[in-house]
């Protein structure tokens, strides 16, 4: 069974700073995909950034990057140069490779980006 | 980038009730249609997938006769609330996938549904 966990219910950050949020991941799957995606208060699912189990280098994405650490089955967000618009719910979700590699997702993480 | 659509956006209905969800992919072709359900404040819960011309493949706790999912195109998928209850209010998410696209799920805009 696949699980993600995210351990930060909400997290603060200052305009321009960088924020990190945290993503574990259990799988037995030897190949599978992390996402993040970002929900704003419309609801909406906003995809960020992707990670495959088996590239080399971390993905970037303009100010999103992900710190993918395989051996600590960690897959973080960084958020570099803060902005009020980021405030928002992000969710770690993870693909799995059997059946219809559907996403499971993590419970989510408030960040509040202030002045 | 690829859209997808949900109508409505917003539902309120009676208790006793069936409301139907539409969920569109409007310049692609969408093999597997994901539907997930999301309380206030919490994470999305996988339904069921669904793929064009087969049965719904429901999620483990998901009543398959109260939430009837029908993917009759490769552009249209519907997920039918039947008898709504007030417990059944929520937020219903559709995803769609190519099947060429493996890693990318295209979420539609949400379905707000309160039960009176």
């Amino acid at each position: 069974a696949q699980k993600i966990t995210q351990t930060q219910p909400g997290m603060f950050v200052q305009e321009k700073e960088a924020v990190t949020l945290d993503c574990t991941y259990d799988t037995s799957d030897p190949s599978y995909g992390l996402f993040w995606y970002k929900q704003p208060s419309s609801g909406e699912m906003i995809f960020l950034i992707y990670q495959g189990s088996y590239d080399q280098q971390n993905a970037t994405e303009g100010r999103y990057s992900l710190n993918f650490q395989k051996a600590r089955k960690s897959a973080n967000l960084v958020i570099s140069a803060s902005q009020l618009g980021d405030s928002a719910m992000y969710f770690c979700a993870m693909r799995g490779n059997t059946g219809f590699q559907k996403l499971v997702f993590g419970t989510g993480t408030r960040l509040l980006v202030s002045p | 980038g690829a859209v997808v659509s949900q109508h409505p956006s917003r539902v309120i209905c009676k208790s006793g009730t069936s409301v139907k969800i539409e969920c569109r992919s409007l310049d692609f072709q969408a093999t597997t249609m994901f539907w997930y359900r999301q309380f206030p404040k919490q994470s999305l819960m996988l339904m069921a997938t669904s793929n064009e011309g087969s049965k719904a493949t429901y999620e483990q706790g998901v009543e398959k006769d109260k939430f009837l999912i029908n993917h009759a195109s490769l552009t249209l998928s519907t997920l039918t609330v039947t008898s709504a209850h007030p417990e059944d209010s929520s937020f219903y998410i559709c995803s769609a996938r190519v099947r060429s696209e493996v890693e990318t799920q295209y979420f539609g805009p949400g379905t707000r549904l309160l039960v009176l």
